[in-house]
């Protein structure tokens, strides 16, 4: 079945180390997003991509770094730099000219 | 800019009774809007969307939203809650043109009383 695949669920890492979160889609989506979300706070835009080798800032993508190498995968790293980085971090993806997300299962990334 | 502001983080009902979640938008252009449903430790599900047309949309788990532009709102409607209700709920806007983005409202979770 098509669908997004978000890995590892659970992420723990010691400050100061950057951190690699995976998201892998079988969906032929085009554009791929990530997104934060922290209680009372919703989910707020890190990055978005609407075609291979080409992506954009959201609206805190100070901290995190992506790449998009290829249709199927879209990596968020989250760096040293990033002050708070303990959340939960959904991928996203969406067919061009449509609207609607297929969402992942989401990772948990905690920093102690 | 858009935004999204959801009245009531937190909304309570006994099964049974009538849901009603709140959701007013702010957008420059007609927007799309979407009520999505997160359960615990998972992603989000689509629940119903507008885009052009009919102002009521249907969706699932029994789920509808109304479109009303002059009260810039999209609350969200279930007749009869059920204990498998109970989740975190978010509406989200998005305007027609570029990417497309969407932006979240802060989300409501939804408890439903025995």
């Amino acid at each position: 079945d098509g669908g997004i695949t978000q890995s590892p669920k659970y992420l723990f890492r010691k400050e100061g180390q950057n951190v690699t979160l995976s998201c892998e889609q079988n969906l032929n989506h085009d554009a791929m997003y990530w997104y934060r979300q922290d209680p009372g706070q919703g989910l707020r835009l890190i990055y978005y991509s609407q075609i291979v080798n080409d992506f954009q800032k959201g609206d805190i993508a100070e901290g995190y770094s992506v790449s998009r190498e290829k249709k199927e995968s879209f990596p968020l790293t989250v760096t040293s730099a990033q002050k708070n980085p303990t959340a939960f971090y959904l991928c996203a993806s969406s067919i061009a000219g449509t609207y609607g997300y297929t969402f992942g299962s989401g990772t948990r990334l905690t920093v102690v | 800019a858009q935004s999204v502001t959801q009245l009531g983080s937190h909304v309570s009902v006994s099964e049974g009774a009538l849901v009603l979640l709140r959701c007013n938008y702010s957008s420059s252009v007609p927007p799309y809007l979407f009520w999505y449903v997160q359960y615990p430790n998972q992603g989000l599900q689509l629940l119903l969307k507008y885009t052009t047309g009919a102002t009521l949309v249907k969706g699932i788990n029994g789920f509808e939203a109304e479109f009303k532009k002059s009260e810039t709102s999209f609350h969200l409607t279930k007749p009869s809650a059920h204990m498998s209700d109970a989740a975190e709920y978010f509406c989200a806007v998005s305007d027609r043109r570029g990417a497309q983005k969407l932006v979240f409202g802060q989300g409501t979770r939804l408890t439903i009383n025995p």
